[in-house]
């Protein structure tokens, strides 16, 4: 069974530095790009960036370039976001997806549980 | 970028009936496109790709069309689980969501 299971909530203070996880199992983790998307209350999904574990290729949103930062470590099928310096507007529900490519692009066919992120200012 | 677009917004309706929802993009999308299901507290959970191919396990009430810059999902016959929110996704260019639809009991 594909799972992808994240890390816990976070509660932080504008200013402070975050990375939160997403572990794969129940499939070939380093076959398959793992995307980051935010969901702000009401609103629809945002794909942020995405990354193949493999080799670590990634790509940013151009919305979320230089906002956040994506890596992952295949030798524990985990892949991580991180912020450097939050901001009370990243407050947000955090999801992991795995991605089907097709041709540059891709659909999400597995999502992990959400990471509910909480910047006070 | 490629903007999508739903509509309506809100769908009022009831158990047994049939409907749909619309997605709009801003310039084509060819049939890269994906719609989802979102119940609250719980992540997306993907239904149709491809515009119109049924994602394994989805029920065969749901059915996807179109292509370019619009698109439709039709529940044929609405079964009280179907009350969620419905999202579009296009993949023709990185990848947008529509701002969703949500299907509430009349």
């Amino acid at each position: 069974e594909v799972q992808l299971v994240q890390s816990g909530a976070e509660v932080k203070k504008s200013g402070e530095s975050l990375k939160i996880s997403c572990k794969g199992s129940g499939y070939s983790f380093t076959r398959y790009w793992i995307g980051w998307v935010r969901q702000m209350p009401g609103k629809g999904p945002e794909w942020m960036g995405i990354i193949y574990p493999d080799d670590s290729d990634s790509r940013n949103s151009p919305a979320f370039q230089g906002q956040v930062a994506i890596s992952a470590d295949k030798s524990i099928s985990t892949a991580y976001l991180q912020w450097s310096s939050l901001k009370a507007s990243d407050t947000a529900m955090y999801y992991c997806a795995r991605a089907v490519s097709t041709g540059g692009s891709f659909y999400f066919d597995f999502w992990g549980q959400g990471t509910l992120v909480t910047v006070s200012s | 970028d490629i903007q999508m677009t739903q509509s309506p917004s809100t769908l009022s309706a009831s158990v047994g009936d049939r409907v749909t929802i619309t997605c709009r993009a801003s310039q084509s999308v060819r049939n890269w496109l994906a719609w989802y299901q979102q119940k609250p507290g719980k992540p997306p959970k993907l239904l149709i790709y491809k515009a119109s191919t049924l994602e394994s396990g989805v029920p065969s009430r749901f059915n996807g069309s179109g292509s370019g810059t619009e698109f439709t999902l039709t529940i044929s016959s609405l079964q009280p689980d179907d009350f969620a929110t419905y999202f579009c996704q296009q993949y023709n260019s990185y990848c947008t969501f529509g701002q969703g639809t949500k299907l509430e009991i009349k």
